[in-house]
Order: structure tokens, then C-alpha cells, then sequence
């Protein structure tokens, strides 16, 4: 049972413009999401958080939203970077134990 | 600072072998998991641990066993390999879940 999904596997953006990654979840208990990079061969880092009693957190040329009734969010990176090229995982948590984390997107930056 | 360090970075075992994965943390975080990672899967959870003598199951926890002894370390045991468990392990701290958790850079194993 994925609690946390992201369904789209991959997406390529051009540079300079605004890449939007989402991911959807099902845990309504669901107190905080975080999102993580991943370049190859290196472990997660992390990104930018959310607690679920907001609906909006940004951190320089990253925002991530928060839809609660939707149970959905997404991270926008604006403007995208060569640099931005990475897999890019959500994640969520709750009683400030255990994270869960969605399979992955990959985002392609094209110069 | 070290960060998250976790031993060997690579290993083959062959299926029925045991070991353990090392993994430490120098930062006095409280919270620490096993994540493996698997094509198409993401990043799932092993097994997690909220402070020293306090272990937990996540949601792939068959076939492998920790321990909390102290708060730096957290070892995961693989207690007879299967071909199934070939996989990338990352461990992980943080001083609380609702935040940044630090990875370590990862051992990739492969059960043959």
C-alpha cells in the first residue's frame, strides 16, 4: 500500500523555465512532507519541508505547495538549472517518527 | 563532521550468507532508519528507530533484523541473504522525522 505517490516517472524541462514535480498522498494523519534530491551514486539530500498546518513554504528558487483536501503537493523550482538534473523523491511523516517516501521523479534540465 | 557514515559501500554475498551494515552518525540525532532502494520503488522503509533501546518496523522489515544499543549506531542484520535483498541500503539520522533527514551515501548489495 503506497501512501505516498508520485506518478509521474520522469519530466524534461528547458532551462530557465518552471518545473513542477507533484506527488499525492492517502495518510490523512500526515503531519509534514519533505522533499529530497538524489543525484547517482550519492545519497538523498534534503530539500525543502512543509508542516501540514501551512500551505506554502519557499526557500530561494524552490516553493513547495500543500492542497489538503486534495492530498496533494508539488514543488516548483524556478527558474531550473542545469544543476537541477536529479531524481527528485516527496516524502511524508507523522508523529515525528517514521518518513515515508514516494518512488521517484526524474527531472531532466535541457539547456 | 562526518555526517552519516555507513560500511562497506559495496558487497556480494551469496544467498544464505549473513551480515551486518554498518551505519553511524556523529550529530547526537535521536531518529535514525534503513531505507532501501529498488528500480521503480523509491526509497522504502526497513526498519526505524526513535532512540537508543527503541526500534521499530517500517514497511519492508522481512529478513532483516537492528538493534539500538547506543545513539550513534544502528546496524542492520541480514540474517540469510536471498537474491530479493539485492538492493542499495541507505541509513539515515535526524534530530526529529518531521525534518531533514541525513542520508548516508548508500551500500549497494547484490545477493547472488
Amino acid at each position: 500500500d503506497q501512501q505516498v505517490k508520485q506518478n509521474s516517472p520522469s519530466l524534461s524541462v528547458q532551462e530557465g523555465r518552471i518545473s513542477i514535480l507533484n506527488c499525492d498522498y492517502t495518510n490523512s494523519m500526515f503531519d509534514y512532507f519533505l522533499w529530497y534530491k538524489k543525484y547517482p551514486a550519492e545519497g538523498p539530500t534534503f530539500l525543502i519541508s512543509i508542516s501540514s498546518i501551512k500551505d506554502k513554504n519557499e526557500d530561494g528558487r524552490f516553493t513547495v505547495f500543500l492542497n489538503k483536501s486534495a492530498k496533494h503537493l508539488s514543488l516548483h523550482i524556478v527558474p531550473s538549472q542545469p544543476g537541477d538534473s536529479a531524481v527528485y523523491f516527496c516524502a511524508a511523516s507523522w508523529g515525528a517518527q517514521k518518513l515515508v517516501f514516494g518512488q521517484g521523479t526524474r527531472l531532466t534540465i535541457n539547456p | 563532521n562526518a555526517g552519516v557514515t555507513q560500511t562497506p559501500k559495496f558487497q556480494v554475498l551469496k544467498t544464505g550468507q549473513s551480515m551486518t551494515l554498518q551505519c553511524a552518525q556523529d550529530m547526537n540525532h535521536e531518529y535514525m532508519s534503513w531505507y532501501r532502494q529498488d528500480p521503480g520503488m523509491g526509497l522504502r522503509l526497513i526498519h526505524y528507530s526513535v532512540g537508543a533501546g527503541i526500534t521499530d518496523q517500517g514497511e519492508v522489515p522481512n529478513g532483516y533484523n537492528v538493534s539500538r544499543s547506543t545513539t550513534e549506531d544502528f546496524p542492520l542484520r541480514l540474517l540469510s541473504a536471498a537474491p530479493s535483498q539485492t538492493s542499495v541500503y541507505f541509513c539515515a539520522s535526524s534530530y526529529s522525522a518531521g525534518h531533514g533527514y541525513t542520508f548516508g551515501s548508500g551500500t549497494r548489495l547484490t545477493v547472488v
